[in-house]
């Protein structure tokens, strides 16, 4: 079937708006994850979904961050006042079983967020 | 947090075995290890994943020894196209609850 898809591909904000990143994950995947990627970095956590639950938010950066999952499906993770130092790429994955234990993720191309 | 460290960067030529290693000190004790392979412009890409010993599929095969605070991903043969950067995966429950913790990763270039 389709993989993970993301949207949009690619953002260009003004300093202070406020963004939505769009999560499709496998359909029956219960897991869901969301990743940043800054230029040349390596993979930063953020947060992951069992169902609709995230068990714990305390890796999304700032306040200005939110997620959340409706029907067990689609994602949406949302930054409000957008700084320059959120732009990177935003990565979701997601997983068939349970996200306690390291199941195979599949992760989508990613959105490239650019904050002018 | 779990800390999992890597080698920045590796050279290698077409053909030739290489070995990636990942330094994870924390990991859970119910845990996998598992590494992903990212190109440029692309979402990482699963590998392989083990628990302990020695694990071997189709691409590659993953070395864990019995204290399983490292691993190290074997990639046999490597031609051009195996030019991309590795990440290896553990999860880390310190905090109480469980998190997804990538490693620094590993930039391969393969040279022909």
């Amino acid at each position: 079937g389709a993989g993970v898809s993301q949207s949009p591909s690619n953002k260009v904000t003004e300093k202070g708006k406020d963004v939505e990143l769009r999560c499709d994950p496998i359909s029956g995947h219960t897991a869901l994850y969301w990743y940043r990627q800054s230029l040349g970095q390596g993979l930063e956590f953020l947060i992951y979904f069992q169902g609709n639950s995230a068990p714990d938010k305390s890796g999304l950066p700032s306040d200005r961050f939110s997620a959340e999952r409706t029907g067990g499906s689609v994602s949406t993770l949302t930054i409000q006042r957008t700084q320059q130092e959120d732009s990177a790429v935003y990565l979701c994955a997601s997983s068939f079983l349970s996200g306690v234990s390291t199941d195979t993720q599949y992760f989508g191309p990613g959105t490239r967020l650019t904050v002018l | 947090l779990a800390k999992t460290t890597q080698p920045i960067s590796m050279d290698s030529y077409e053909g030739q075995e290489v070995n990636i290693t990942c330094s994870h000190n924390n990991i859970a004790t119910n845990d996998y290890i598992t590494w992903y392979q990212q190109f440029p412009s692309q979402g990482p890409r699963f590998i392989i994943q083990g628990y302990k010993t020695k694990v071997t599929n189709e691409v590659a095969s993953l070395f864990i020894p019995a204290d399983r605070k490292s691993s190290t991903l074997s990639l046999p043969r490597v031609s051009l196209s195996d030019t991309a950067v590795y990440y290896c995966l553990v999860g880390d429950r310190a905090s109480g609850t469980y998190k997804y913790i990538f490693g620094t990763g590993t930039r391969l270039k393969v040279l022909a």
